[in-house]
């Protein structure tokens, strides 16, 4: 199995909804990733999960939480999102240690589009 | 400016054409990966490089590192290959991947 899924593909929610996003890889990867990306714009890193660690967390706001409740998955809680949240959500996969110079390529799932109303 | 930057932004081509897309990059890095993600789709790992040159069927990334550029060239283009191509670098201070603002390829038949 050489490939990350993502669910749902779509998601509408409201402002005040909970939801997850949910990632999954069975490549034996240790570090796992969320990027958000907004239409015709790169994606921007949110989250890093090493060893199923929170490595990284570039100053997402707290209405956005992740959770690696194993090795091969990785959750993202939503609650009171802002319509500026609307976006596609993108989980990736690497093989090692992200702290470790080194050629990890990622692995990207297929997304998750989401739209806050 | 961007510590990676890309070119063309947008390219328009016949099929059958040679295409080749830019990426300069401005930080030390230890792995140059180009990317393809179809409109509203994911994304697509098409190479990882950190030196050389490397062939998948139409497609040939080439990476000069003291020249700090790289090239993704596709060979007798399709119309399939209309995507958005994105340069990723690994390294700089972080090791993170630093991303391109990308180059939208249409290729009509």
């Amino acid at each position: 199995d050489t490939e990350v899924t993502q669910t749902p593909k779509h998601l509408v929610m409201g402002m005040t909804n909970k939801k997850s996003l949910k990632c999954e890889q069975h490549m034996g990867h240790r570090a796992m990733y969320w990027y958000k990306q907004k239409a015709k714009k790169p994606p921007e890193l949110m989250f890093v999960y090493s060893y199923e660690k929170l490595s990284i967390n570039e100053s997402v706001p707290s209405r956005f939480s992740p959770e690696c409740p194993n090795s091969s998955l990785l959750n993202l809680h939503l609650h009171a999102l802002q319509p500026e949240d609307s976006a596609l959500y993108l989980c990736a996969s690497s093989q090692g240690n992200t702290r470790i110079r080194g050629n990890n390529e990622q692995f990207f799932g297929p997304g998750t589009r989401l739209t806050v109303l | 400016k961007n510590e990676v930057e890309q070119s063309p932004q947008n390219l328009t081509a016949q099929e059958g054409e040679f295409i080749t897309i830019n990426c300069s990059y401005s930080v030390g890095i230890s792995a140059l990966h180009w990317l393809q993600q179809h409109p509203g789709g994911g994304i697509v790992s098409l190479f990882m490089l950190s030196s050389g040159k490397k062939k998948h069927g139409r497609l040939i990334a080439t990476i000069n590192i003291q020249e700090k550029h790289s090239s993704l060239h596709i060979t007798a283009s399709h119309p399939r290959d209309s995507a958005v191509y994105i340069c990723a670098v690994r390294g700089g201070a972080t090791n993170k991947l630093i991303f391109g603002t990308g180059t939208l390829l249409a290729v009509q038949p």
